[in-house]
C-alpha cells in the first residue's frame, strides 16, 4: 500500500451504533488529519496530531473521539451520531515543515440515519 | 480568522476551451497549494507556491501566485474532460497564531468539461 488509505470506504450507520473510521499512511509523516467535508462548506478540519500528540480540536463534538496510537495510524470512533454527520471524512497526513503540504485519502462516505 | 475565497463556484465548459479559476484572501500565506478532487475521492495535491509573484506550470495547468501573497490563480489551457473535478485552494500559515498546523481552505471551484 502506498500514500494514505482509509477504511471503510462507505459506512451506514443508526443514530444509537458505535463505530470506528481508520487511516494509515505510508508516507512517513509525523502529523496527521481528520476532515469532514459537506455538501456546500469547505473543508473541516476536526482534529490535527502531532507525533502522536493531539495539538489542535476544533471545537467538536464529543461524539466524534479520535485516536493516534502511533505516528502512522489514525482513528475516529463514532457513537450517538446524528443525522447532520453525514458527511465524507477525510484523513491528511504531512511532513510539519514550511509549506505543510497534506496528502488525503480516498475518505469515508458516512451516512446516518 | 483567515478566509480563502474562490470563484467562480461553479464553470462549465466545452473540451479546448480555456479557463481561468482564482483564489483571494486579505490575509497573506506562507505559502499555498492547489488541490483537485474527484467525486468521491480525496483531495490531490496539484502544486505548491511560495515565493510571491511565482508562476508554476504542470502540463496545461498554470498556477500563480500573487506578489502580496494573498492570491493565486489557475489557468487551463484547452480543458480536457478529465480536467473534470472539484478545484479547491489551501493558504499555509504557521505565524497566525491560531492552529498553526492549519490549511485554509476555499470553498473550491466545481469545474466540468463537456466532450
Amino acid at each position: 500500500e502506498t500514500g494514505v488509505t482509509q477504511t471503510p470506504r462507505h459506512l451506514v450507520m443508526g443514530m444509537t451504533n458505535k463505530k470506528s473510521l481508520k487511516c494509515e499512511q505510508h508516507l512517513g509523516h509525523n502529523a496527521m488529519y481528520w476532515y469532514k467535508q459537506s455538501a456546500k462548506k469547505p473543508l473541516e478540519l476536526m482534529f490535527v496530531y502531532n507525533f502522536k500528540e493531539q495539538t489542535e480540536n476544533n471545537s467538536v463534538p464529543s461524539r466524534f473521539s479520535p485516536e493516534c496510537p502511533n505516528s502512522s495510524h489514525l482513528f475516529l470512533h463514532l457513537h450517538t451520531l446524528q443525522p447532520e454527520d453525514s458527511a465524507l471524512y477525510l484523513c491528511a497526513s504531512s511532513q510539519l515543515m514550511a509549506d505543510n503540504e497534506q496528502f488525503f485519502g480516498p475518505g469515508t462516505r458516512l451516512t446516518v440515519l | 480568522t483567515q478566509l480563502l475565497e474562490q470563484s467562480p463556484q461553479f464553470l462549465s465548459i466545452q473540451e479546448g476551451e480555456n479557463l481561468t479559476v482564482y483564489c483571494n484572501s486579505s490575509s497573506v500565506f506562507s505559502s499555498l497549494q492547489w488541490y483537485r478532487q474527484e467525486p468521491g475521492e480525496g483531495p490531490v495535491l496539484l502544486v505548491t507556491v511560495v515565493t510571491g509573484g511565482e508562476v508554476k506550470k504542470l502540463k496545461r495547468l498554470t498556477f500563480q501566485f500573487g506578489d502580496a501573497r494573498k492570491d493565486s490563480s489557475l489557468h487551463i489551457t484547452a480543458a480536457q474532460p478529465g480536467d473534470t473535478g472539484l478545484y479547491l485552494c489551501a493558504g499555509f500559515n504557521p505565524y497566525s497564531g491560531a492552529g498553526s498546523y492549519q490549511l485554509t481552505f476555499g470553498k473550491g471551484t466545481k469545474l466540468s468539461v463537456i466532450p
